[in-house]
């Protein structure tokens, strides 16, 4: 079965700073990828899709992934946090010709001043 | 906003109740996911409609139903409630029903659930 382990449950930066969360996925096919996130009390807002078109995909927010099959890792970065960035990011796969969305346990930001 | 709406967006119940969760999708998108986010289990995918047909089941428990109507809204039916079943339910919606097309899944904002 796909799935996806993002590594680190909690993430600390300091506004400014880059910006790393990590995901890697486990798939026998090319799957399709996604980092959502979830500000506090609100819903899943999708942050970006790989859908083989491109390796490295430009997102919402300045946030970009790059799908990396050699090492089966799909990181989101963002160059420089903000404090407005402070949420949940859930990476998620979709297993090929389905679209449910299995997801990874989360990582929380947390955005210092 | 992303266009899919859930009502209540808050519901307290007790232990044996049942609730009925509902979801009136985006225009136009025809598929309906139901997802629960737990702080044990995590997001996981509960049950697909597409086009009112159930597509794809998840971990889904038989006191739980799910259906869609034509008018593609969509209720998710909660019965003989535990204490575990407490939870955020989300629901989402997409044009197509997958074969492999990657469409864009957009949540709603999420129906909390507490039973006591």
């Amino acid at each position: 079965a796909q799935s996806v382990t993002q590594l680190g449950s909690h993430v600390s930066v300091s506004e400014g700073a880059l910006v790393l969360l990590r995901c890697n996925y486990s798939s026998s096919v090319p799957p399709y990828l996604f980092w959502y996130v979830q500000y506090p009390n609100q819903g899943l807002q999708l942050l970006l899709k790989y859908t083989s078109a491109a390796t490295l995909v430009k997102g919402i927010n300045g946030f970009e992934a790059e799908f990396k099959k050699s090492e089966t890792s799909f990181h989101l970065t963002k160059p420089s946090a903000h404090m407005r960035d402070a949420a949940e990011y859930f990476c998620a796969v979709s297993p090929s010709g389905f679209q449910k969305l299995v997801f990874g346990t989360g990582t929380r930001l947390l955005v210092s001043p | 906003d992303s266009g899919v709406t859930q009502t209540p967006k808050h519901l307290i119940t007790a232990t044996g109740q049942r609730v009925t969760l509902r979801c009136s999708p985006r225009s136009g998108d025809l598929s309906v996911y139901w997802y629960q986010q737990s702080l044990d289990q995590g997001l996981q995918f509960l049950i697909q409609y597409y086009n009112g047909e159930e597509r794809a089941k998840g971990n889904i428990l038989e006191r739980f139903s799910a259906q869609q109507f034509p008018d593609l809204h969509s209720e998710l039916n909660l019965s003989s409630l535990e204490l575990g079943d407490s939870a955020l339910y989300f629901c989402a919606s997409s044009v197509g029903d997958g074969e492999g097309s990657g469409n864009t899944i957009y949540f709603g904002e999420g129906s909390w659930l507490t039973v006591v």
